[in-house]
């Protein structure tokens, strides 16, 4: 079965400082990728997405992730972090499952907490 | 974007009751809606897959006697703890999957996340 590690389980940073979150998978077959945020207190919101295409991605609030196939790895990054940036994180796959279903994995999360 | 309504956002019962949670999805049909289970400090549990007009598919070690899904319609599923007890006692997330890459064989299959519902039993 395919699995999601996130290697970064809390990070601390000051503002300004760039931040870069590690999320690796194991599956060897076609994937789908996202990265989504839990703010204090509110929902799961997406952040970004990657189907296929440009490797780099963009997502909202200045994140991007870069999809490196060789390496299973879809790193989340945002070059000047700000304290509203303080959230949950959380790596996502999808593959596709028996009768063509898209069963989502989830990594466990990275706590990033940013101080003013 | 999608938007997906949970409810109620919060309930509180006493043990040996059954609690009911809405998730509807507000401006697409979902064929497809998953339920999720987060405990304190960690990720998202999938719980299982609620099909439309099928029966759910749990994950294992989910007691699909426990916990009741019911995906009635293209934009309502309902998840019913049974006989709840403390240990049940979490927040649950449903989400629902936009159909999109189901019509033209595009895939942009996404995710739209409700906003959870605190569940508390005494």
């Amino acid at each position: 079965a395919q699995s999601v590690s996130q290697h970064n389980h809390h990070v601390i940073l000051s503002e300004a400082a760039s931040l870069e979150l590690g999320c690796n998978y194991s599956y060897g077959g076609t994937v789908n990728l996202f990265w989504y945020v839990q703010y204090p207190g509110q929902h799961l919101q997406l952040l970004l997405k990657y189907f296929s295409g440009d490797p780099l991605v963009k997502g909202i609030k200045g994140f991007e992730a870069e999809f490196i196939k060789s390496k299973f790895s879809f790193n989340l990054r945002k070059p000047s972090v700000q304290w509203s940036d303080t959230a949950e994180y959380f790596c996502a796959v999808q593959i596709q499952g028996p009768g063509g279903s898209y069963i989502p994995t989830f990594g466990r999360g990275t706590s990033l907490i940013v101080h003013p | 974007g999608a938007v997906v309504s949970q409810h109620p956002s919060r309930v509180i019962c006493k043990s040996g009751t059954s609690v009911k949670i809405e998730c509807r999805s507000l401006d697409f049909q979902a064929t497809t809606m998953f339920w999720y289970r987060q405990f304190p400090k960690q990720s998202l549990m999938l719980m299982a897959t609620s099909n439309e007009g099928s029966k759910a598919t749990y994950e294992q070690g989910v007691e699909k006697d426990k916990f009741l899904i019911n995906h009635a319609s293209l934009t309502l599923s309902t998840l019913t703890v049974t006989s709840a007890h403390p240990e049940d006692s979490s927040f649950y997330i449903c989400s629902a999957r936009d159909p999109y890459s189901e019509r033209g064989g595009l895939r942009t299959d996404t995710q739209y996340f409700g906003p959870g519902t605190r569940l508390t039993v005494l």
